[in-house]
């Protein structure tokens, strides 16, 4: 069985970096198969899908154009995890962050959630 | 505004067949495939439909998607008062990347 478990902080201050990590159990970040998403909730944008990092035969990225010059997503083999930082943030980006693999084109497996609040 | 439009509500009562509709445009639907997701409030959205039609494993065969053009449908059938949640709509758009819809609300009456 396949869980996500997602850590960082719910508080962030304006101008300053958001970062999340998902640990992954039960598959590979490697995995040829799967690809490892960040997406968000809030009442004003709905779901928001920033970005994705997967293994075929080398690391490839896809971000969203809306976050693409801020955000960072990043496999870490070692801890079998993925990491996800968006910078210069502001109360825009207050929302609930989710991590979810996907695989077969769908987002089957989500982390829990975590709310991040950007304020002073 | 959403990539894609769903209608904000729906309702219908037990027993009922209801659809929820899905659409875009060339960019998206019209060439990449659709995925529907349930949502309950305070939950992880969870995999309803993929690949247009496909349901994962565990999904009652009540939930069924189809694909038309640039447009997307899901439809319960058999309506439960457990399916009250909010329904979402996604595509990979040439552009944008992975996009979703607004949702759409589903009241069992």
């Amino acid at each position: 069985q396949v869980q996500l478990q997602q850590s960082g902080p719910g508080l962030v201050k304006p101008s300053q970096t958001l970062s999340l990590t998902c640990a992954i159990s039960g598959d590979s970040v490697s995995s040829k198969s799967a690809a490892w998403n960040w997406i968000r909730q809030s009442p004003s944008r709905g779901l928001e899908w920033l970005g994705r990092t997967y293994y075929r035969s080398k690391w490839s990225n896809d971000y969203a154009v809306s976050v693409k010059s801020r955000i960072i997503v990043t496999p870490d083999t070692s801890k079998n995890q993925f990491s996800m930082q968006l910078s210069s943030v502001t109360p825009e980006d207050t929302a609930v962050y989710y991590c979810a693999r996907q695989q077969l084109g769908g987002c089957d497996y989500w982390g829990q959630g975590t709310l991040v609040t950007v304020s002073s | 505004q959403s990539v894609l439009t769903q209608p904000p509500s729906a309702s219908g009562t037990p027993g009922q067949r209801v659809t929820i509709s899905c659409s875009g445009s060339n960019s998206n639907i019209g060439r990449n495939t659709v995925n529907w997701y349930q949502q309950f409030p305070g939950t992880a959205p969870k995999l309803l439909i993929y690949g247009n039609d496909q349901r994962p494993s565990g999904v009652p065969d009540r939930f069924s998607g189809s694909k038309s053009g640039t447009s997307a449908s899901l439809a319960i059938s058999g309506l439960q008062s457990e399916d009250e949640a909010d329904y979402y709509c996604a595509a990979w758009d040439d552009s944008l990347k992975e996009v979703f819809g607004g949702g759409t609300k589903l009241t069992v009456l």
